[in-house]
């Protein structure tokens, strides 16, 4: 099984809803990233977190980590189509930088 | 600054060919690694370099080679080409390995494979 899963797999908002994508390590987390991807592109850097309870915003995408549960949520506010693509998280799974990995990816659709 | 270049980004290779990407780094940045994405297996990881040392190899067989230059730039090869070699290559670069560092990706490079 993957190191990192997220939730939900694809997701199909309209526009102007909330939404939120969620990313769960089976590991201690050294440092949460949050990505974005359009099709046929490279990696965006969204967002690092790496204290239990950091919150970080960006324009309308706010990202917190949760040490304890190793989880992180990525969270939309008034989604617009701009928003669309996939959104993966990464994280280091050990103290050092060799064991980086990604979560699967959300697929998010916004319609107008 | 100007962010991670790949090149080609596009490429048309047939069976048994061999083919050479190319990564620039972010500037400052000394560590490069590779990663191969296919819809069918996602984000999968290629090999990372570091001051010119393979630092990790993620699990693909030997056909797939790559190396660093003391500028930090970095080339893939893909040898005997093969169908299931088409992907989408992206490097990524990091100012130091370790935590606090995020990757930064290029735009890819395209490969198809016929």
């Amino acid at each position: 099984s993957q190191e990192l899963e997220q939730s939900p797999q694809s997701l199909i908002v309209q526009e102007g809803k909330n939404l939120t994508i969620n990313c769960t390590s089976s590991k201690t987390l050294y440092g949460l990233y949050w990505y974005k991807q359009k099709y046929g592109e490279g990696l965006i850097f969204l967002m690092m977190l790496q204290k239990g309870g950091e919150e970080k915003s960006h324009e309308k995408i706010t990202a917190k980590l949760d040490e304890k549960k190793q989880q992180s949520s990525l969270h939309i506010t008034a989604s617009q189509p701009s928003h669309a693509g996939i959104y993966l998280c990464g994280a280091d799974m050990d103290n050092y930088g060799q064991n980086f990995v990604f979560g699967p990816g959300t697929r998010l659709s916004v319609l107008p | 600054k100007a962010g991670v270049t790949q090149t080609p980004r596009y490429l048309i290779k047939t069976r048994g060919q061999q083919v050479t990407l190319s990564c620039s780094p972010i500037s400052g940045h000394r560590s490069v690694s590779w990663y191969q994405q296919t819809p069918g297996q996602g984000l999968q990881f290629l090999f990372e370099y570091f001051s010119e040392t393979q630092r990790n190899k993620g699990n693909f067989p030997g056909r797939f080679s790559g190396r660093q230059f003391s500028n930090s730039r970095s080339e893939m090869n893909v040898s005997t080409l093969e169908l299931g070699d088409s992907a989408l290559y992206l490097c990524a670069s990091r100012l130091i390995t370790g935590r606090s560092s995020p990757l930064h990706f290029g735009n890819g490079t395209r490969l198809t494979v016929t």
